[in-house]
């Protein structure tokens, strides 16, 4: 199965830091590229996404870089705040959420 | 409130038991979805259904069974055959046409007495 490969497993970061979490993917005809937040006890849910035809997308305090040549992305999260410390997911697909391939997940801990 | 409701929340398995995770959905959405989440593997596809009375094994089907006889229920039974039941499952559908976009369910823990 194609992978994607997520770092770092945990992250601590001070309030009002810059959070980077990184993921890389194998398959080059993926064409999709989703962040999903997890709190506690929760499902998961879509915090932003991108497709390979931009390098960068942006949402608030939230954004996706995205390298396509070195088949990497990354979720930045700026002026992080303790309500951002949650587990974070990346995934990638082609074809349908069927075919999502998730990373392993990264708990962000924001300390006040 | 549209949304996926799973139950129960806290689920307990005895030996040789079967048990069955309740997942139902209100948001008219034609795919459904049973992940399985253990701690530092993310998440793995256990079965999908695209439409009702039809679903696909995923990658982690072994031990484990689905039905769709209704488009708002996706119910998923553990059987005594999945050794290593303990986990975070969680349900999760998408709109057909737009489908790469999940919307999950609050998950059920199931542990094995």
């Amino acid at each position: 199965q194609q992978q994607v490969k997520q770092s770092p497993q945990s992250l601590i970061v001070q309030k009002g830091g810059i959070s980077i979490i990184n993921c890389a993917y194998e398959n080059t005809a993926f064409d999709y590229f989703p962040w999903y937040q997890q709190f506690p006890g929760k499902g998961p849910a879509l915090l932003i996404a991108i497709r390979p035809d931009v390098s960068e997308k942006k949402e608030g305090r939230f954004t996706i870089s995205f390298n396509k040549s070195a088949k990497q992305f990354s979720l930045h999260i700026m002026d992080s705040q303790p309500g951002d410390s949650a587990t974070y997911f990346c995934a990638s697909t082609l074809g349908g959420a069927q075919k999502l391939v998730f990373g392993q997940g990264t708990r962000l801990t924001i300390n006040p | 409130d549209g949304g996926i409701t799973q139950s129960p929340k806290y689920l307990f398995r005895k030996e040789g038991q079967n048990v069955t995770l309740s997942c139902e959905q209100n948001l008219n959405h034609d795919a459904m979805y049973w992940y399985r989440q253990d701690p530092g593997q993310g998440l793995r596809l256990i079965y999908y259904s695209q439409i009702v009375n039809d679903f696909q094994k995923g990658d982690i089907a072994e031990g484990y069974s689905v039905s769709r006889e209704k488009k708002e229920s996706f119910p998923l039974t553990v059987t005594s055959a999945q050794k290593n039941p303990t986990a975070f499952y969680l349900c999760a559908s998408s709109m057909w046409q737009t489908n790469e976009k999940l919307f999950f369910g609050s998950g059920t823990q199931l542990s094995v007495l």
